[in-house]
C-alpha cells in the first residue's frame, strides 16, 4: 500500500522559488500525483496533476524523477500571499484509492 | 467556476444527536466526497459516491453514513455523533471515475462540527 510523506513545515522569503518534496514508496506507472493549496477557513484548491517527467501550468511546475518515489511542487518567486498549506495527493488508477500527504505548512516571509 | 456548497460552516451537536451535513455542487459532476480534516492527520476519506445511490467507504466510514438520491447532493449523516467526531467536515467533487480527472476534486468550505 503506498504512503506519502511530506515535510510538516518549510518557510522561505518573498521571490524565492520554493520546492516541496512528496515521497510515495510502492506507486504504480500510471498513478497520478496531485498538489493541493489550502488557505485557513477553506476547503483545499487543485494546483497542478502529472504522472510523470514534469507538468507545468500558470502557477507552478510538477517534477516527478524516473523512479517515481517521489515527486516535488515548484512555486516560482513566491509572494506573502502563497503562505498556505500544502498537500500532495496520490491517486491508484488500480482501485481510484486516494492517498492523501499530511501537508506542508509554507510560511513565506517579507 | 466550479462551485460546492455546504450547508453550515459551523455547527453545534450534543452526544447523541443526528447529525446531517448537505453538500451541494452546481457542475454535473459524477463523483462526490466527504473528508474529515483533523490537525496533524490531513485529510482521511470517510465515503466517496460515483454516482447516484452509489457509495463506497472511504479509510474511516464508521460512525458515518451518506445519502445520494440527486446527482448533485451528497449528505453525510452521524447516526449518533459523539465527541470523537469533532473535526472540520470537507465536501468535494469531481468529474469522471475512468479519467485522472478523479482527483482534480473541487472542494467546499467545510463544516466545523464541534459535538458536546
Amino acid at each position: 500500500l503506498a504512503k506519502t510523506t511530506q515535510p510538516i513545515s518549510m518557510d522561505s522569503y518573498e521571490g524565492q522559488e520554493v520546492n516541496i518534496t512528496c515521497s510515495h514508496n510502492n506507486i504504480a506507472t500510471n498513478d497520478y500525483i496531485t498538489w493541493y493549496q489550502q488557505f485557513p477557513s477553506q476547503g483545499p484548491r487543485f494546483i497542478i496533476q502529472g504522472y510523470k517527467t514534469k507538468v507545468t501550468n500558470e502557477v507552478a511546475s510538477l517534477f516527478i524523477p524516473a523512479d517515481r518515489k517521489s515527486s516535488t511542487l515548484s512555486l516560482p518567486r513566491v509572494s506573502l500571499s502563497d503562505t498556505a498549506v500544502y498537500y500532495c495527493l496520490v491517486g491508484q488508477n488500480s482501485n481510484y484509492q486516494l492517498i492523501w500527504g499530511a501537508g506542508t505548512k509554507l510560511i513565506i516571509k517579507p | 467556476d466550479v462551485k460546492v456548497t455546504q450547508s453550515s460552516r459551523y455547527l453545534v451537536k450534543r452526544t447523541g444527536e443526528k447529525v446531517f451535513l448537505e453538500c451541494v455542487q452546481d457542475m454535473d459532476h459524477e463523483n462526490m466526497f466527504w473528508y474529515r480534516q483533523d490537525p496533524g492527520l490531513g485529510l482521511r476519506l470517510i465515503y466517496f459516491s460515483y454516482d447516484v445511490k452509489m457509495k463506497e467507504k472511504g479509510d474511516i466510514p464508521e460512525g458515518y453514513s451518506v445519502s445520494r438520491e440527486k446527482k448533485e447532493r451528497f449528505s453525510l449523516i452521524l447516526e449518533s455523533a459523539s465527541t470523537n467526531q469533532t473535526s472540520m467536515y470537507l465536501c468535494a467533487s469531481s468529474l469522471g471515475l475512468w479519467t485522472p480527472a478523479v482527483y482534480e476534486q473541487y472542494f467546499g468550505p467545510g463544516t466545523r462540527l464541534t459535538v458536546t
